[in-house]
């Protein structure tokens, strides 16, 4: 099947500080990929749909500021977590929607902001 | 508002049991996914249900879609313990997967 993968796969970094995620599908091309957010315990929430050449759409209350999303060529997509909090700790999973529109999930990233 | 609901929450089982997870909803979906998510990890499909009453089995699971396209239930026949995991249903909305917030399994030797 299909791969898409996560880098960095855990990051421990300092409050204030900025952190970029990238997602890449290895072997196939995705005009679409999705980030999703899930904390413990809990299922996943989607927090973007990012589009290869145009903006990001965001869900509500998600704050495009903080969260910024770029999706440069059809086989990346970076999430860059701006000014980290430790309430913005969380496993970050991307995903990439194939020609015929399954997803294929990433292994995530697991942030911890101390 | 949820629009997937999945229950149990939390399943504890012994190795050998049977077991089913249900996900329900009051909307009617033209499919459904199972996935399987183990801690770390993302989620991997199991299995896409498309047609109402439609009965899928993948080895000791077996997934079947409502006939009103509004549910879905996953069966596992004598659980072992490499079940163990997130079990999430999702629907299409727009392009992006709305996930039920999930059963989590945990099956013991």
């Amino acid at each position: 099947g299909a791969v898409v993968s996560q880098h960095p796969s855990r990051v421990i970094c300092k409050s204030g500080t900025s952190v970029k995620i990238e997602c890449r599908s290895l072997d196939f091309q995705a005009t679409t990929m999705f980030w999703y957010r899930q904390f413990p315990k809990q299922s996943l929430m989607l927090m973007a749909t990012s589009n290869e050449g145009s903006k990001a759409t965001y869900e509500q209350g998600v704050e495009k500021d903080k969260f910024l999303i770029n999706h440069a060529s059809l086989t990346l997509s970076t999430l860059t977590v701006t000014s980290a909090h430790p309430e913005d700790s969380s496993f970050y999973i991307c995903s990439a929607r194939a020609v015929n529109n399954e997803q294929f999930f990433g292994p995530g990233t697991r942030l911890t902001v101390l | 508002t949820q629009l997937l609901e999945q229950s149990p929450q939390f399943l504890s089982i012994q190795e050998g049991e049977n077991l089913t997870v249900y996900c329900n909803s009051s909307s009617v979906f033209s499919s459904l996914q199972w996935y399987r998510q183990e801690p770390g990890e993302g989620p991997v499909l199991l299995v896409t249900v498309v047609t109402g009453g439609e009965v899928k089995k993948l080895k000791r699971l077996t997934f079947q879609f409502g006939d009103a396209r509004k549910d879905s239930s996953l069966h596992i026949t004598a659980a072992q313990p490499g079940d163990t995991g997130l079990y999430l249903c999702a629907v299409i909305s727009g392009y992006a997967l709305n996930f039920g917030k999930g059963t989590s399994l945990l099956v013991t030797p």
